[in-house]
């Protein structure tokens, strides 16, 4: 167990929809990152918050959004669903803060496997 | 363009035999390299990392070794044994800027027979 939690652990919705996946990183980790995981594409970044503010973008389309609240969870919001955003959504998070204390190893929580419809 | 590769898809060892991943990388800003293990229905799980300053770096059964000047990194894994099968990923990070985000590869299943 990683420590990083994840909701819900499968999601099945249609197209054009907008869905909400949440995450609650390890306790005393200030970075979340964001990861997308489709069949044919690997595990691609998406996004990454530091203590509330966006630190990072990766391939992240304009139809997805994120944010990371006061109380350090954070939320990844998908909208206008296509067939193509089917795929397993990964949330990681690190201690961020000062180098040399395992800054650098994130810890992924189980995942969201989204299917669009 | 791939920036991280892992060029054999697939892996098979004996039990009580060594393992040797393999990863490639072209970006010369990245700096930390990380293996991570993968159960299907899992989120990934952090096994070992290196930093550039150094060339090997040692956790009970794994080892990983990192060659800078032909980029490339390899994870040992010696003895192997069944609960090792999973899939391995190698990722990569640069160590300047406040960005982390790792890069990963395609991934290694490897397979342990008994």
């Amino acid at each position: 167990d990683s420590g990083v939690t994840q909701t819900p652990k499968h999601l099945i919705t249609a197209t054009g929809q907008r869905v909400t996946l949440r995450c609650s990183p390890r306790s005393g980790d200030l970075s979340v990152y964001w990861y997308q995981q489709s069949l044919d594409q690997g595990l691609q970044f998406l996004i990454q918050y530091y203590n509330g503010e966006e630190r990072a973008k990766g391939n992240i389309l304009e139809r997805f959004s994120a944010q990371q609240f006061p109380d350090l969870h954070s939320e990844l919001n998908l909208s206008s669903l296509e067939l193509g955003d089917s795929a397993l959504y990964f949330c990681a998070s690190s201690v961020g803060g000062q180098i040399g204390r395992g800054w650098y190893e994130q810890y992924f929580g189980p995942g969201t496997r989204l299917t669009v419809t | 363009d791939q920036q991280v590769k892992q060029n054999s898809p697939s892996l098979s060892v004996q039990e009580g035999r060594i393992s040797i991943l393999n990863c490639d990388y072209t970006n010369s800003m990245f700096d930390y390299f990380l293996w991570y293990k993968k159960y299907p229905a899992e989120g990934p799980t952090f096994l070992i990392s290196i930093s550039s300053i150094k060339d090997k770096n040692e956790d009970g059964r794994f080892t990983v070794f990192l060659n800078k000047s032909a980029k490339h990194l390899s994870l040992h894994i010696v003895p192997s044994q069944p609960g090792d099968s999973a899939v391995y990923f190698c990722a990569a990070t640069p160590l300047s800027g406040s960005a982390r985000q790792l890069t990963f590869g395609s991934g290694t299943q490897l397979t342990v027979l008994p």
